[in-house]
């Protein structure tokens, strides 16, 4: 039982690149979401998802996609990177029923825009 | 507008005493509420959760308060150990949470 995994752990993108963080759960939960922290501050919703096919906008989607094909995998796009996108982004998923049940992380991706 | 605010950003504690990490949040619609702890290079995990229908909870060394007419919480560690030094995080939120921007905790030995 691996949990929540995240690919790669560290990335440098030149500004315009593109590229896909990975996220894979195999607790089978239902809800999955994208955070971003940066530097000196809290956890700010990227996108989440509350079952395969079905997606939503959190506090921060700007510059970002998500998409949700299966139950497991919940990859984050960014189209064209900004050096406002350098931060640490983490995947986390939740247990079927409250949303807000325990979210269990991935060890996160450092992403460094240049 | 941060809805969820630590407003200490790093705390120090002797080994063996009690620590007391605080939390306030603006958004009377919240009723669940959680603190994470993150070591550095690792995802925040789950440490202790209350639903806004208590005002208290413990789980080992470990209580959370929930005073909601303060809208206020409190993490309490008794006694602190060494493997307590890390970032902690407060969490609240109805369908998703809102975090607040964590206390560094250090355990002096």
């Amino acid at each position: 039982n691996a949990g929540v995994t995240q690919t790669p752990k560290f990335r440098i993108l030149k500004i315009g690149q593109s590229m896909t963080l990975q996220c894979t759960q195999d607790m089978n939960h239902n809800y999955m979401y994208w955070y971003r922290q940066d530097p000196g501050m809290g956890l700010k919703l990227i996108y989440y998802s509350v079952g395969a096919g079905i997606t939503d906008k959190g506090e921060v989607p700007n510059g970002y996609n998500v998409s949700r094909s299966t139950t497991e995998d919940f990859p984050l796009r960014l189209e064209l990177a900004a050096p406002s996108q350098t931060s640490v982004y983490f995947c986390a998923s939740t247990s079927p029923g409250f949303s807000t049940d325990t979210q269990y992380f991935g060890p996160g991706t450092r992403l460094t825009v240049l | 507008d941060q809805q969820v605010k630590q407003n200490s950003p790093s705390l120090s504690v002797q080994e063996g005493r009690i620590s007391i990490l605080n939390c306030d949040y603006t958004n009377s619609m919240f009723d669940y509420f959680l603190w994470y702890k993150k070591y550095p290079a690792e995802g925040p995990t789950f440490l202790i959760s209350i639903s806004s229908i208590k005002d208290k909870n413990e789980d080992g060394r470990f209580t959370v308060f929930l005073n909601k007419s303060a809208k206020h919480l409190s993490l309490h560690i008794v006694p602190s150990q060494p493997g307590d030094s890390a970032v902690y995080f407060c969490a609240a939120g109805s369908e998703k949470l809102t975090f607040g921007t964590g206390t560094r905790l250090t355990i002096i030995p």
